[in-house]
């Protein structure tokens, strides 16, 4: 299985400041997923990053807020631009194993917006 | 939009077999059934998948009716360690959309 490491684990950061989630896969996926998990609450899909295409995102998420780099087939980024409270979260990349139907996920990044 | 139906919470004893059911009713021809679990603060972890067969690895048992309406896994010696959320998600795999859609899932506890 895909072993998938985040960067950073935990933060806490700033109303109105940005952060960028790192996601490292140990080898070569086609699509990777973003998600994010709000206190108590069930995971809910932020977008679909693909390499060399613009990622896909989901109602109620927009690029602006959410940018997403995908820059080779091991490496994503997931930024969280502007933030507020709200998006105080743990967010989580997943990848999906090449020709096999599982989807792995990544520990999560916490982030605490004050 | 989840289109699966959980109970909200379960318990089991420990050493006893856990069975988590699953309402998909609505399931198309092409979807398969998936089975997650999350431990408390930990990235979500795969369990089991299926499309119309029963199907068994290291980890579980995952059960489907024969109409494909709903599903059962099974954890068939339930440990301490076996205490998480369960969610059952139905998923198109292979097509140009692979995502998957959680909804609220199940809370397993395991007493000793």
């Amino acid at each position: 299985s895909a072993v998938i490491s985040q960067k950073p684990s935990r933060d806490i950061c700033q109303r109105g400041t940005s952060l960028t989630i790192q996601c490292q896969v140990d080898s070569q996926v086609t699509m990777m997923f973003w998600y994010r998990q709000q206190p108590g609450q069930s995971l809910t899909l932020i977008a679909t990053a693909n390499q060399g295409s613009e990622a896909t995102y989901e109602s109620g998420f927009v690029i602006d807020k959410f940018p997403i780099s995908r820059p080779n087939l091991t490496f994503s980024t997931l930024t969280v631009s502007n933030m507020s409270p709200e998006d105080s979260s743990i967010y989580l990349c997943s990848v999906d194993e090449e020709g096999g139907g599982e989807q792995y996920f990544g520990p999560g990044t916490r982030l605490t917006v004050t | 939009d989840a289109k699966t139906t959980q109970p909200t919470s379960m318990d089991c004893a420990e050493g006893r077999a856990a069975n988590l059911p699953c309402n998909h009713s609505t399931i198309s021809g092409n979807e398969y059934v998936y089975w997650y679990r999350q431990i408390h603060s930990q990235g979500p972890q795969y369990i089991i998948h299926g499309l119309k067969n029963n199907e068994t690895n290291e980890m579980a048992s995952l059960i489907i009716t024969e109409d494909r309406k709903s599903s059962t896994l099974i954890l068939p010696h339930a440990t301490l360690r076996d205490t998480a959320v369960y969610y059952c998600i139905v998923r198109i795999w292979g097509g140009a959309t692979n995502k998957l859609i959680f909804g609220t899932g199940t809370l397993l506890a395991v007493q000793p």
